[in-house]
């Protein structure tokens, strides 16, 4: 099945730097690939996705690259500020005719002021 | 729209004892899963549904068992309930199977 694994497990940045989350897939054939922010005590919340055929989606600070022959996706967020402190989930929809939906295990990212 | 209902939001439990972790959604979304949530290990597919009358296993389906009699319910049971069990439980649902939108949550203690 579907495996996604995800870098670095913390992450540290000074508000207005920018922060990259790097995430690796074992399915070849998985086709959707969504970002998720969870605040504290917070459910998951979707901030950007992107299917398969489409190798760059931007939206205002935060942008999701694909790599498909190396199978990784990576999440950008750019002028970071401390309302992006959260943690940040990958995830994978794996192939065959049902939407297994796998998550990486997160991010923590801290922004200091 | 109330989007996706949990309930209870908290529950404690006794080893060996068992109890359904409700979810419904009003959005008329045809696929629906159940996650765990673990420090460090993220969200755990438990199992999912394509729509009534049709659940599949994901990652970790063992002490869990789902039904999806209606398109609005995707009841969560727990059949003889043991610390290990012990999580953040998460329902989604989603249209096309792209996009889910999670529910609250509800915060399991298993002693």
């Amino acid at each position: 099945g579907e495996n996604v694994e995800q870098h670095p497990s913390t992450l540290s940045v000074q508000e207005g730097d920018s922060a990259v989350i790097k995430c690796t897939y074992s399915d070849s054939a998985s086709n959707y690939f969504p970002w998720y922010k969870q605040e504290l005590g917070k459910r998951p919340q979707l901030i950007i996705d992107i299917r398969s055929n489409v190798g760059e989606k931007k939206d205002q600070r935060i942008a999701v690259t694909l790599n498909k022959t190396a199978k990784h996706f990576s999440l950008h967020i750019t002028e970071t500020q401390p309302e992006d402190s959260a943690v940040y989930f990958c995830a994978a929809k794996g192939s065959g005719g049902y939407n297994k939906l796998i998550f990486g295990a997160g991010t923590r990212l801290a922004v200091h002021p | 729209n109330a989007g996706v209902t949990q309930t209870p939001k908290f529950q404690v439990l006794k080893t060996g004892q068992s109890m359904t972790l409700q979810c419904a959604q009003d959005m008329n979304h045809e696929y629906m899963s159940w996650y765990r949530q673990d420090p460090g290990m993220g969200l755990r597919l438990i199992h999912y549904s394509v729509g009534a009358g049709i659940t599949d296993q994901g990652e970790v389906p063992n002490g869990y068992n789902v039904s999806r009699s209606t398109t609005e319910d995707f009841p969560l049971r727990l059949l003889s309930a043991a610390p290990s069990q012990t999580s953040v439980y998460f329902c989604a649902s989603s249209p096309t199977g792209n996009g889910y939108t999670f529910g609250s949550g509800t915060r399991l203690t298993v002693v």
